[in-house]
């Protein structure tokens, strides 16, 4: 079965500074997709960013970005000037076909 | 924000009751799903469709049941609460393909269940 890791249950980073969220996930397939999701409190899940296996290419929205090493199963989103509203949980999840795993979460702090 | 939304948002409710979570969406999405969320948990998909008339299972055994009547509308029902059921529970959907932006999935704002 398709497992995702996100170890890191708690994150704090300074407001203006760079965090970087941790997922690793086990497939044996080749073709599939990467989200990263946000939750904020009391609010809705929103997509943050996405990459398909097939691209080398890391994805890039804005201030997030995405360190996808492919061969290591590891997809990890870096957040540059952090800001308040970046406050949340935020999930990594794998996507292939029928089956979609999300990890734990790791929930965020921005310190002013 | 997406255009999908749930109701209730919260309900509390007695042991033995029947309940049906409303889900609805109006991007004409073909693909819609369940998710159970305990708090500071991750998702777990209990119930998806590809479309109308079409129910799955997904892989977290849950004792709901789901129908897909029309494209836009998913509800799930408890036929009987029990205080097992009290969690989060999260409607999503998404668009038919292989691209990865179809791939992605739009979240409604949950339900919180508590059962008595």
């Amino acid at each position: 079965a398709q497992t995702v890791t996100q170890s890191q249950p708690e994150m704090s980073v300074q407001e203006a500074e760079t965090v970087t969220l941790s997922c690793t996930y086990d497939t044996s397939e080749s073709d599939y997709y990467l989200f990263w999701y946000k939750q904020p409190p009391s609010r809705q899940m929103i997509l943050v960013i996405r990459q398909e296996a097939y691209k080398q290419q890391n994805a890039t929205e804005n201030r997030f970005s995405v360190n996808f090493q492919k061969a290591a199963k590891s997809f990890s989103l870096k957040i540059s000037d952090s800001q308040l509203g970046d406050a949340a949980m935020y999930f990594c999840a794998y996507r292939r076909i029928n089956d979609m795993r999300f990890g734990a979460g790791t929930r965020l702090t921005v310190k002013p | 924000e997406a255009d999908i939304y749930q109701t209730p948002r919260y309900l509390v409710i007695g042991t033995g009751k029947k309940i049906t979570l409303e889900c609805s969406q109006t991007m004409g999405h073909d693909k819609m799903y369940w998710y159970q969320q305990d708090p500071g948990m991750e998702l777990h998909l209990i119930h998806y469709s590809y479309g109308v008339n079409s129910t799955e299972k997904g892989d977290l055994s849950s004792e709901s049941t789901v129908s897909r009547i029309r494209t836009e509308h998913f509800p799930l029902t408890l036929e009987s609460a029990r205080p097992s059921h009290t969690s989060q529970y999260l409607c999503a959907s998404s668009e038919d393909g292989r691209l990865a932006a179809q791939e992605t999935q739009y979240f409604g704002p949950g339900t919180r269940l508590l059962v008595l």
